[in-house]
């Protein structure tokens, strides 16, 4: 069956401008979260959804990052007034349950973020 | 949050065993080990998890230590293909996000 699919891809934008990431989850998959990987690293938490809902939004950096998940299904993270820090990989992925430790996180191929 | 440390690269010679260790000495109880790997341009994906006991799945096999306080991710014989980086990451029960480190690049020689 289909994966998590990120779009776009890549996403090239100045600095200053907004930004919208999507991600469209493992159908059927209740828990949803968003990670960043900068060059180097391992990835980051940002968010994390249970259906609708953000249930942990402590990752996120700063209030010019915010993310939704109306429907419980496909999520956008919105990134304004971009800085150039922001550039990085954008890692999504979901999972049927989430609070069982046993289960396993899914991801997409990422969206990379570059900001000039 | 719980910490792992792991060895930053390691190499292997094709058709050969793996093993890549990681210490969690701040383990507790309910921690979950999980192993996720990163290859090229894309995501993580799942290669194993355990509690106390050893595991093995198609993939790999988790060792872990009596005490639990160190694990070794056993890949029995690399191929090219496995090059990628490794993560070990402690998951605590009823907890939902992984705490990644920086990993271990591994490098398989043909």
């Amino acid at each position: 069956g289909a994966g998590v699919s990120q779009t776009p891809s890549n996403k090239v934008t100045e600095k200053g401008k907004y930004v919208e990431l999507r991600c469209d989850p493992i159908s059927g998959h209740t828990a949803l979260y968003w990670y960043r990987q900068s060059l180097g690293q391992g990835p980051e938490f940002l968010i994390y959804f249970q259906g609708t809902g953000a249930a942990d939004d402590s990752g996120l950096p700063n209030d010019r990052f915010f993310a939704v998940r109306p429907e419980g299904s496909v999520s956008t993270l919105k990134i304004q007034r971009t800085e150039r820090g922001d550039s990085a990989v954008y890692l999504c992925a979901s999972s049927p349950r989430a609070t069982d430790s046993t289960d396993t996180q899914y991801f997409g191929p990422g969206t990379r973020l570059t900001v000039l | 949050d719980a910490k792992t440390t792991q060895p930053n690269s390691m190499e292997s010679n094709e058709e050969e065993p793996v093993h890549l260790p990681c210490n969690h000495s701040t383990i507790s109880g309910t921690d979950y080990i999980h192993w996720y790997r990163q290859l090229p341009s894309q995501g993580p994906e799942y290669v194993i998890h355990g509690l106390t006991s050893n595991v093995n799945n198609r993939m790999a096999s988790l060792a872990i230590a009596e005490d639990r306080k160190s694990s070794t991710l056993i890949l029995h014989r690399a191929t090219l293909r496995d090059a990628a980086v490794y993560y070990c990451i402690l998951r605590a029960s009823g907890t939902y996000k992984y705490i990644f480190g920086t990993g271990t690049r591994l490098k398989v020689l043909a």
